[in-house]
């Protein structure tokens, strides 16, 4: 079973819409990262939290410690956002990140 | 604004033979990582770096991989004798600190062994 698990695995939303992707993880970790991947495949840190919730534009990003769960969410998704959001955590052991397989994003205009 | 760099973004080679995959981490930065990624699959991590030696790895990091601090700039993966299952794209990653400290991506190599 794999440590970090996203879901779903792929989304398609039309343009306006307010968009949600879960991850949840089963170890002990001391922050969680979201990042994004784009075609080219370069990857970019959207956020890192270890609580509560950060927000930066249209995007927030909530953590829950005790259940162990974290949600990304897009507000009035644009095709441009386009793009594979990936959840990464940093064990409490270490400095290593473990990742999730990925969420497909496609904003449809 | 500061990032880390990778060189080259794309290396082809012959399936046996050696590379060595180059970053520059960004200059204040003191812990250093290589992840790749298999075409298809999940980003997963194979060695991070710190006051230069290793000092986590997983169990991909094999003999065929070294990695190196040659100056105070640059950060190699070297991976001795490559097979087919090494075509991956690999990144680069660096942070301030080891421990709830955001890590930064450089843009990738894409290693492609035939």
């Amino acid at each position: 079973k794999n440590e970090v698990e996203q879901s779903p695995q792929n989304l398609t939303a039309q343009e306006g819409e307010f968009i949600t992707i879960n991850c949840s993880y089963s170890v002990g970790i001391s922050a969680l990262h979201w990042l994004q991947q784009h075609p080219g495949g370069g990857i970019v840190s959207l956020f890192m939290l270890s609580s509560g919730k950060k927000k930066h534009g249209r995007l927030i990003a909530t953590i829950n410690i005790q259940e162990k769960h974290s949600s990304l969410h897009i507000t009035a998704s644009h095709p441009r956002d386009s793009a594979v959001y990936i959840c990464a955590v940093i064990r409490m052991s270490g400095s290593r990140l473990t990742f999730g397989e990925g969420t497909q994003l496609t904003v449809n205009p | 604004e500061p990032e880390v760099t990778q060189t080259p973004s794309h290396q082809v080679t012959q399936m046996g033979q050696e590379v060595i995959l180059r970053c520059v981490p960004i200059s204040n930065h003191l812990y250093f990582y290589w992840y790749r990624q298999i075409l298809g699959q999940k980003v997963e991590f194979l060695v991070s770096f710190y006051n230069n030696e290793i000092s986590e790895k997983s169990e991909i990091f094999d003999d065929q991989f070294s990695v190196e601090r040659p100056d105070g700039s640059n950060f190699t993966l070297k991976i001795r004798s490559t097979k087919l299952e090494d075509s991956a794209m690999y990144f680069c990653a660096s942070s301030l600190t080891g421990y709830y400290n955001e890590q930064f991506f450089g843009p990738g190599t894409r290693l492609t062994v035939l």
